[in-house]
């Protein structure tokens, strides 16, 4: 399954709303009725780390700025007011079927 | 807590294998797969493969099969990849992964003559 991010750079000013979109090549809703669709954010010199699971549910201790939706093939993330600890890359990712594939990756800079 | 401790930084010359290891500590090993995930420098992530410890199943990413083994001793908690013959192109970051929500630090591999 191919995961594509658009945008691959993003610059926003702090407290502005940015959005990310990952598209998949392939359905990622599962006959058991979830959808393996997963966010991530790496910062620099880090370890990815969880935001998003299943499309819409945040993962423990993100803040609530942080959103995520979509279904089928098309999803979003939403960061309602950009902060300067967002900076980094975001990754989109399935695992519905092996192999487990990563979208390209968006880099979100402050301006 | 839920941890995966990476073994350290690894120097090594091509053609020379390697076995590179992550702990996992905090939850009960055998209920998560654990996943390898290679980052090229400047690069995006690949998943390499997925190995279920109870059972030891494994499953590779085309892209990686016959590149690399994986495997998982359960009784220390420690899943392993392992190379037999290293290329100047396995120059990356590794991470392993609980599922999809705990990773590792990363061990960064350098193959170089």
């Amino acid at each position: 399954i191919v995961m594509t991010q658009t945008p691959l750079s993003l610059s926003v000013t702090p407290g502005q709303p940015a959005s990310i979109s990952c598209k998949s090549s392939q359905s990622l809703l599962h006959s058991d009725g979830k959808t393996y669709l997963y966010w991530y954010l790496q910062k620099a010199g880090q370890s990815p780390q969880l935001l998003i699971y299943e499309v819409s549910n945040r993962f423990s201790g993100v803040p609530d700025r942080f959103s995520g939706s979509g279904s089928g093939t098309d999803f979003t993330l939403k960061i309602s007011r950009v902060e300067a600890e967002d900076v980094g890359v975001y990754y989109c990712m399935q695992c519905i079927q092996p192999p487990i594939t990563f979208g390209q990756g968006t880099r979100l800079e402050i301006k | 807590e839920v941890q995966l401790v990476q073994s350290g930084a690894e120097v090594k010359k091509p053609g020379e294998s390697l076995k590179i290891s992550c702990k996992g500590s905090g939850y009960n090993f055998t209920s998560h797969w654990i996943g390898w995930v290679r980052q090229m420098p400047g690069k995006g992530l690949e998943c390499m493969g997925i190995i279920y410890p109870g059972d030891s199943d494994t499953r590779y990413s085309p892209s990686f099969q016959g590149q690399v083994t994986i495997s998982a001793d359960k009784s220390i908690s420690t899943a392993y990849l392992q190379w037999s013959s290293l290329k100047a192109s396995d120059t990356a970051m590794y991470y392993c992964a609980r599922g999809v929500d705990h990773w590792g630090q990363g061990t960064l591999v350098t193959v170089s003559s």
